[in-house]
């Protein structure tokens, strides 16, 4: 089993559209999550974290947590075709951060 | 600010030869971690470093070797490459242990 798990994807949205990324992970002693964008050929780049359960939002995106149930999702309200790559979810275990396989966004015109 | 930096870019090498890989953290920063990623996957944990201490290795042979230097700069070491190794590797640097923040990269083909 691994530790962080995403939905491969690829996950098509209608540009304008919300899109919704999960995540589980495995670890319970993780505390700390985050998103990160890739795009194609470049190194992933942070763009959301969060620490406690509940939500947590910048600009379009936001983030949730559920500690009890080990999930992980950002949502992207009014997707934009710059929206288009993989996304990594990462729990932090002690320092060091798992990462799940990504899941590829493409965004629709 | 200037953000992580890495060198160099792209590395062709052969099997059986030796390579390092360099990153300088964000001003700041005390701990890098090195990350590997193969296409499809995402980075797998090598090392983490905070103030030149090892404070974390992952499953990875011992021909991987890193060190950080007082200036907290780093270096990744891999001997005896294999096929295999063909990779991105990433580093990042956090101001903790925390928030990390990717390097551009160094993209490693092995003939």
């Amino acid at each position: 089993q691994k530790e962080v798990e995403q939905n491969s994807g690829p996950l098509s949205v209608p540009e304008g559209a919300i899109a919704s990324l999960n995540c589980t992970y495995s670890d319970r002693g993780s505390q700390s999550f985050f998103w990160y964008r890739q795009y194609s050929g470049k190194s992933p780049e942070l763009i959301m974290s969060i620490y406690s359960n509940g939500d947590q939002e910048d600009g379009r995106f936001t983030a949730q947590l559920n500690k009890a149930s080990q999930y992980v999702s950002l949502l992207i309200r009014d997707s934009q075709p710059s929206d288009s790559a993989t996304y990594l979810c990462a729990a932090d275990s002690w320092g060091k951060l798992q990462f799940g396989a990504g899941t590829q966004v493409v965004v629709t015109p | 600010d200037a953000g992580v930096t890495q060198s160099p870019t792209h590395l062709i090498k052969t099997r059986g030869q030796q390579v390092t890989l360099r990153c300088s953290p964000i001003s700041g920063h005390k701990s890098v971690s090195w990350y590997q990623q193969v296409l499809g996957q995402g980075p797998q944990f090598i090392f983490q470093y905070y103030e030149k201490e090892e404070r974390g290795r992952g499953n990875f042979p011992d021909r991987f070797s890193a060190r950080q230097f007082p200036n907290y700069s780093s270096e990744l070491n891999v001997n005896a490459l294999l096929l295999g190794d063909s990779a991105l590797y990433l580093c990042a640097s956090s101001l903790v242990v925390n928030e990390q923040f990717f390097g551009p990269g160094t993209r490693l083909t092995v003939l």
